[in-house]
């Protein structure tokens, strides 16, 4: 079975300041995808970025980038220059590629203080 | 184009009460799930639609839960009875099929007292 786990359960960062989101995953399969999540308090979850497994490149969405370590089963989220609006719980994801099901690691809540 | 909705947002109800939530996927999109959402935690998994199919329903609590996606559309979750354990956010969610994303509604909040 997959399994997804965010080792953080809280974090904090000070606003314009950096600060990286850690995620392992457990699988035996060779195609996934990987996703990172923001749920804000009281508000939908959205998608911030998203990485296919065969890609070797890191994607990068604005502000926000990852860092996939395939052999290492890492992929941990990086966000630059953090905002007020970034505090949220983050929650990363793993589906297996012609599969439908998404797995969620606990998440991460981030704070950014002013 | 409209979001995954659902309703009601907010519930509290008695125990063993029953209770219903209802979601309207994102149109076109065949794949429909329900997740379970404790407080501080991740969302966990309770029933997956493949159209009209619920193609995984191994974390459903059967005895309790019961759910149902008639025409391949929208879809109610059903408690009864209610217990306390059951508060928690249950959200909805849906994608089409092999894109990965999923897209998600606001979630109903339930409050077991």
């Amino acid at each position: 079975a997959q399994t997804v786990t965010q080792s953080q359960p809280e974090m904090s960062v000070q606003e314009a300041e950096t600060v990286t989101l850690s995620c392992t995953y457990d699988t035996s399969e060779s195609d996934y995808y990987l996703f990172w999540y923001k749920q804000p308090p009281s508000r939908q979850m959205i998608l911030v970025i998203r990485q296919e497994a065969y890609k070797q490149q890191n994607a990068t969405e604005n502000r926000f980038s990852v860092n996939f370590q395939k052999a290492a089963k890492s992929f941990s989220l990086k966000i630059s220059d953090s905002q007020l609006g970034d505090a949220a719980m983050y929650f990363c994801a793993y589906l297996r590629y012609n599969n439908n099901d998404m797995r969620f690691g606990a998440g991460t809540r981030l704070t950014v203080k002013p | 184009e409209a979001g995954v909705v659902q309703s009601p947002r907010y519930k509290i109800i008695e125990k063993k009460q029953p209770v219903a939530f209802w979601c309207n996927p994102i149109s076109g999109h065949n794949t429909l799930y329900w997740y379970l959402q404790n407080l501080g935690q991740g969302p966990e998994l309770l029933i997956r639609y493949e159209n009209e199919e619920a193609v995984d329903d191994s974390q459903l609590p059967k005895d309790r839960f019961s759910a149902e996606r008639l025409k391949g559309v929208d879809s109610t979750l059903k408690i009864q009875p209610a217990e306390l354990g059951d508060s928690a956010v249950y959200l909805c969610a849906s994608s089409f099929v092999q894109t990965g994303e999923l897209f998600f509604g606001e979630g109903s909040r339930l409050t077991v007292l």
